[in-house]
């Protein structure tokens, strides 16, 4: 793959609990992070995204983290649903207008 | 507003025949760019067009070509198709006033080729 990676190709977690699920990108020039999250037989659906001047953004349940020192970003769901259960992708522009990287992909498999 | 629209849902065709998918952006968005995901690959970026032209190309083969419309639709073209390119299509949008924006994915074009 390019650049951004993940570390974790499957999460299982128990329904209540917090997700965290990981992402390492090599590119020093991305200066936009974006986390997506695909269903099954749906196109990848956007959830936050971070500059990089930022450290940290919340969502709705969602909180992201960026650490440039180490390259790494972080996705956070609270109090994880069953409805959480998808595919995440992380992505980063590295200045390329339209173009995205992105990494593999984390499952998130929630148990009830 | 409505998202962004692919047709057709899912594609069968046979090797060395041609394709053409199509996608209707976000009503106001300017960019659309294509993406093939595979199990193996992940999401591969394809192009980008912008105003009618092609701004960002990834490593494909010549193959692989599109356009856009003057009203930002776009159309993506495969040729002489391969096991290889089964694949699901996705596009997707976006504004595009800068070159770090969220982009707008559509449900995607599941290809098939026997």
């Amino acid at each position: 793959g390019e650049s951004v990676g993940l570390h974790l190709p499957t999460l299982s977690v128990q329904e209540g609990d917090n997700s965290i699920i990981n992402c390492a990108y090599s590119n020093s020039a991305s200066d936009y992070f974006i986390w997506y999250k695909q269903e099954s037989g749906k196109g990848p659906q956007f959830i936050i995204d971070i500059r990089s001047n930022m450290d940290k953004r919340q969502g709705q349940r969602v909180t992201v983290l960026l650490n440039k020192t180490v390259k790494h970003l972080s996705l956070q769901i609270a109090a994880t649903q069953p409805g959480d259960s998808a595919v995440y992708f992380c992505a980063e522009n590295a200045n390329q207008g339209g173009k995205l990287i992105f990494g593999q992909g984390t499952e998130l498999s929630v148990k009830p | 507003k409505a998202g962004v629209t692919q047709t057709p849902r899912y594609l069968i065709k046979t090797r060395g025949q041609q394709v053409t998918l199509s996608c209707s952006p976000i009503s106001g968005h300017r960019s659309v760019s294509w993406y093939q995901q595979t199990p193996g690959q992940g999401l591969q970026f394809l192009f980008e067009y912008f105003s009618e032209t092609q701004r960002n190309k990834g490593n494909f083969p010549g193959r692989f070509s599109g356009r856009q419309f003057s009203n930002s639709r776009s159309e993506m073209n495969v040729s002489t198709l391969e096991l290889g390119d089964s694949a699901l299509y996705l596009c997707a949008s976006s504004l595009a006033d800068q070159s770090s924006e969220k982009l707008f994915f559509g449900s995607g074009t599941q290809l098939s080729v026997l």
